[in-house]
């Protein structure tokens, strides 16, 4: 079966760090762009983060960029997202997609919260 | 960054209505990759459209997506009860991309 399956969820403390894991199967892994996209309560979806399908090249939201990394193993065909120095307003279901434009295949996603 | 303003906000509606989705952006959308998703609670998003108008994999007809430039519409003739949720359009032709705000089509 295609699928995306997202973990490292949790509660953190503001400035505290965070591993997200995307596990993917049932498709090529190396052959596809990734992507982090959030979903917050006041803003709707946010665009995080891309990495190219041989991680050459990755981009980032102003929003995230130098405290969010963006990785992938494609020997293991998971796509991470370490998030480091985290607010308040990082606190967001977050979901993992195929592809780096639009995306047909999503993840259940994996709840982030930020607070003390 | 492009901005994506979609409209109404919600939309109350009867199953068997129709449903017209506006989003208008702030500068013109590029080649029109302009792409719309449906999300209900506790689920993923799915795609209905990508390039403005075409059809994702599954999508029934009564789907339709058109526009360039900087006005695009979702158009869902003949609600079915499944079809009550939110849908967001989202831009991907200009860094960063970028996602509307989203409109709920609720039950009338």
């Amino acid at each position: 079966e295609v699928q995306l399956v997202e973990s490292g969820g949790g509660l953190v403390q503001p400035g505290g760090s965070l591993r997200l894991s995307c596990a993917a199967s049932g498709f090529t892994f190396s052959s596809y762009a990734m992507t982090w996209v959030r979903l917050t309560p006041g803003k709707g979806l946010e665009w995080v983060s891309s990495i190219g399908n041989s991680a050459a090249s990755t981009y980032y939201a102003d929003s995230v960029r130098g405290r969010f990394t963006i990785s992938r193993n494609n020997f293991r065909s998971m796509l991470y997202l370490q998030m480091s120095s985290l607010r308040a307003e990082d606190t967001a279901v977050y979901y993992c997609a195929r592809g780096s434009y639009y995306y047909e295949l999503w993840g259940q996603g994996t709840q982030v919260t930020v607070s003390s | 960054d492009i901005v994506l303003t979609q409209s109404p906000g919600t939309l109350s509606l009867s199953p068997g209505e129709s449903a017209t989705l506006s989003c208008r952006a702030s500068q013109g959308v590029s080649s029109k990759y302009l792409g719309w998703y449906q999300q209900k609670p506790g689920q993923a998003p799915r795609l209905l459209f990508y390039d403005a108008s075409s059809r994702a994999t599954g999508i029934p007809d009564r789907f339709s997506g058109s526009g360039s430039g900087t006005d695009f519409t979702l158009t869902i003739s003949r609600l079915e009860p499944e079809d009550f949720a939110v849908y967001y359009c989202h831009q991907y032709g200009t860094s960063p991309q970028t996602f509307g705000g989203g409109t709920k089509v609720e039950i009338k």
